[in-house]
């Protein structure tokens, strides 16, 4: 079974920094079957990124996903305060593997 | 409005059961596989059990299989999750969540805020 590893574990950046978040798998990921969640505190769930590059409906340009077969890369461009959550990677396809989370949060 | 709503939720005793609804709003719910997704306290995401548009094919993570059931109702845009013998390891936020086809494969392009289940005597 696949495992991802996502690092950092918790990302402190100030407003308008770049940010990169990893997500590395231990096998490489068929049809990069990798997506990207946000999780904010008693919101639902968003989906940011599928099949590792492209970006969901509605999702602002300042996201992005980088990578293919085993490592992978969402990148915040500008970070604005409202992406202050914890970022999941997922692998799916015949099964669904979630990473442990990056938490951003604001410097 | 798009959407998807849990309910279902509580306190319930080790051994003990719970049904989860999810009233689904904005779509065609029919068309879509549908899967459970829970996170236990202070713990990452974990994907619990998924289901077919028709409802014909299940699927379930090991952690929860011969305890946990999942089905839906079309004609009323529903999904659940029947929840037998828990532990104390089921205590999560359980979040349904859409997938983007009728077959069960992912990503999840929609979810709900998700209900509290806490397994404790």
């Amino acid at each position: 079974e696949v495992v991802l590893t996502q690092s950092p574990g918790t990302l402190s950046l100030s407003p308008g920094e770049r940010g990169t978040l990893s997500c590395r798998a231990s096998q490489r990921i068929g049809g990069d079957y990798l997506a990207w969640y946000q999780l904010k505190r008693g919101q639902a769930p968003r989906l940011l990124i599928y099949s590792a590059v492209y970006r969901a409906t509605g999702i602002p340009a300042r996201f992005s996903g980088t990578g293919s077969g085993t490592d992978f890369t969402l990148t915040i461009s500008r970070l604005e305060p409202e992406d202050v959550a914890v970022y999941y990677c997922q692998q799916y396809g015949s099964t669904s593997i979630f990473g442990q989370g990056t938490k951003v949060e604001i410097k | 409005e798009v959407q998807l709503l849990e309910s279902g939720g509580g306190l319930v005793q080790p051994g003990g059961s719970l049904r989860l609804s999810c009233a689904a709003s904005g779509f065609t719910f029919k068309a879509y596989a549908m899967s459970w997704v829970r996170q236990a306290p202070g713990k990452g995401l974990e994907w619990v059990s998924a289901l077919n548009d028709g409802g014909y094919n299940t699927y379930y993570a090991d952690s929860v299989k011969g305890r946990f059931t999942i089905s839906r109702d079309n004609s009323k845009s529903t999904l659940f999750l029947q929840m037998n013998s828990l532990t104390p390891e089921d205590t999560a936020v359980y979040y349904c969540a859409k997938d983007g086809r009728g077959w069960y494969e992912g990503p999840f392009d929609l979810w709900g805020q998700g209900t509290l289940v806490t397994v404790s005597s």
